[in-house]
């Protein structure tokens, strides 16, 4: 059993479309996040949820818009897709919201724009 | 945002050497972890530190809580294949709340045939 799930695990798509992310984890921990790394390798948090709710914003566009229905589940919508928007994108969950024990990562979606 | 400065930023080293790296951040942590990520997949914890001066071992991997809780260090000792990958420090301030994770800029590892 996967502890935290990423679907689709590769992601294609044109310039100008939206497009969709999924993550569940069966850890029962109660907050999860998104990060993007970039070509460098940078891992840069983007959001966070903690039992459904917006604990963590950084600054990324409003093109993005997180989602999460139940403690298990965080989405990841992207619209208006752009060349920059190409990353490794990561969710990620922790219990409790503190990261003092680590988060446990997916494996990512590697998203290319062309 | 912050990042921590992880040096080196890469290595190329032999099967069988050590290796040792380190994270450095201009500002005080209470929690320090590292991370490996393999080709393809996702960062997966291998140490947590909780307190400075505190030295933790995993196997052939040790790693050490800096004194000054400014910095912490990574020692893989005798180095092997699926030792490959980039190794990242992880840091957070507080010990406990809803505070996120800070991670470090990472260090390449590639072993030599």
């Amino acid at each position: 059993d996967t502890a935290v799930s990423q679907t689709p695990k590769y992601l294609v798509t044109q310039m100008g479309n939206d497009k969709s992310i999924k993550c569940e984890q069966n850890l029962g921990h109660d907050t999860m996040y998104w990060y993007k790394q970039d070509s460098k390798k940078f891992l840069k948090i983007m959001f966070s949820y903690n039992n459904k709710e917006l604990i963590i914003n950084e600054t990324v566009p409003n093109r993005f818009s997180p989602k999460s229905p139940d403690k298990a589940h965080l989405n990841l919508h992207i619209n208006s897709l752009e060349l920059g928007d190409s990353a490794v994108y990561f969710c990620a969950s922790s219990p409790r919201g503190t990261g003092i024990y680590g988060y446990t990562f997916g494996s990512g979606t590697r998203l290319t724009v062309v | 945002g912050q990042q921590l400065n992880q040096s080196p930023q890469s290595m190329f080293i032999q099967e069988g050497e050590d290796v040792s790296m380190n994270c450095t951040s201009s500002s005080i942590f209470n929690t320090w972890l590292w991370y490996k990520q393999d080709p393809g997949e996702g960062p997966v914890l291998l140490i947590a530190l909780y307190k400075a001066g505190e030295l933790t071992s995993n196997g052939r991997l040790t790693a050490q809580f800096g004194i000054t809780r400014k910095d912490s260090f990574l020692n893989i000792s005798a180095s092997i294949p699926s030792d490959v990958g980039i190794y990242f420090c992880a840091g957070q301030r507080s010990n406990f709340g809803n505070e996120k994770l800070t991670f470090g800029t990472g260090t390449r590892l590639t072993i030599i045939p």
